[in-house]
């Protein structure tokens, strides 16, 4: 596609139930981040894909956050039993390769009610 | 590790000029800046490599001073289109080679 795309770009779900969130990155771009904005706040990183290597799940708040990457292509974060404090923006960005310019999703906006 | 950013907030009056400035403990191998308006997605302005030169974009320039793990992004004579959040983002030379932002600076442009 032309950009990052994201789905859904709106979600709201109940605390305690299970949510993904995907993100379709710019073809061939092998670098595949994933961030969450709260209102008003900064850029939280999560997760970072870079092709073949393992991700860096250093910012994953919780065991309730996990992230895949197929075929170095489609990611999906995976956010189980829900809290309130997990609504956020989610940003998914990706980038040709380390060091170039990223390109960020319009987003997909959790509510956790 | 997050890169520091100051000032947190920043009102102008269109046509004057601001300093955004984003510092680091570590060393580092690139820094970027991306401006991001209410209710979008954050838009890459410029990367600024280590050992590289100083960017420019419009009136918008940024320096990198590698000793000092700083970089500062430069407005002159702003226009109101500039208002919105400005983000800083650091890559490290060593250890996790990732992009992590700053907190962010909020710039509000006013005529």
């Amino acid at each position: 596609g032309a950009g990052v795309s994201q789905s859904p770009s709106n979600k709201v779900t109940e605390k305690g139930k299970d949510v993904e969130l995907r993100c379709d990155p710019i073809s061939g771009h092998t670098a595949l981040y994933w961030y969450r904005q709260s209102l008003g706040q900064g850029l939280e990183f999560l997760i970072y894909f870079q092709g073949n290597s393992a991700p860096d799940k250093s910012g994953l708040p919780s065991d309730r956050f996990s992230a895949e990457r197929t075929g170095g292509s489609v990611s999906t974060l995976t956010i189980q039993r829900t809290q309130q404090e997990d609504s956020a923006v989610y940003l998914c960005a990706s980038s040709l390769v380390r060091d170039t310019e990223a390109f960020f999703g319009q987003g997909t906006r959790l509510t956790v009610v | 590790q997050q890169p520091v950013q100051s000032p947190q907030a920043v009102i102008l009056r269109e046509g004057e000029d601001a300093v955004i400035n984003c510092s680091s403990s570590k060393a580092l191998y690139s820094v970027h800046w991306y401006r991001q308006k209410h209710g979008e997605a954050p838009v890459f302005l410029m990367i600024l490599l280590k050992g590289g030169e100083q960017k420019g974009h419009e009136k918008i320039s940024a320096s990198f001073n590698e000793k000092k793990q700083q970089s500062s992004l430069y407005l002159t004579a702003s226009q109101l289109s500039y208002s919105g959040t400005y983000f800083c983002g650091t890559e490290r030379i060593q250890g996790a080679q990732k992009l992590v932002f700053g907190q962010g600076t909020r710039l509000t442009i006013n005529p």
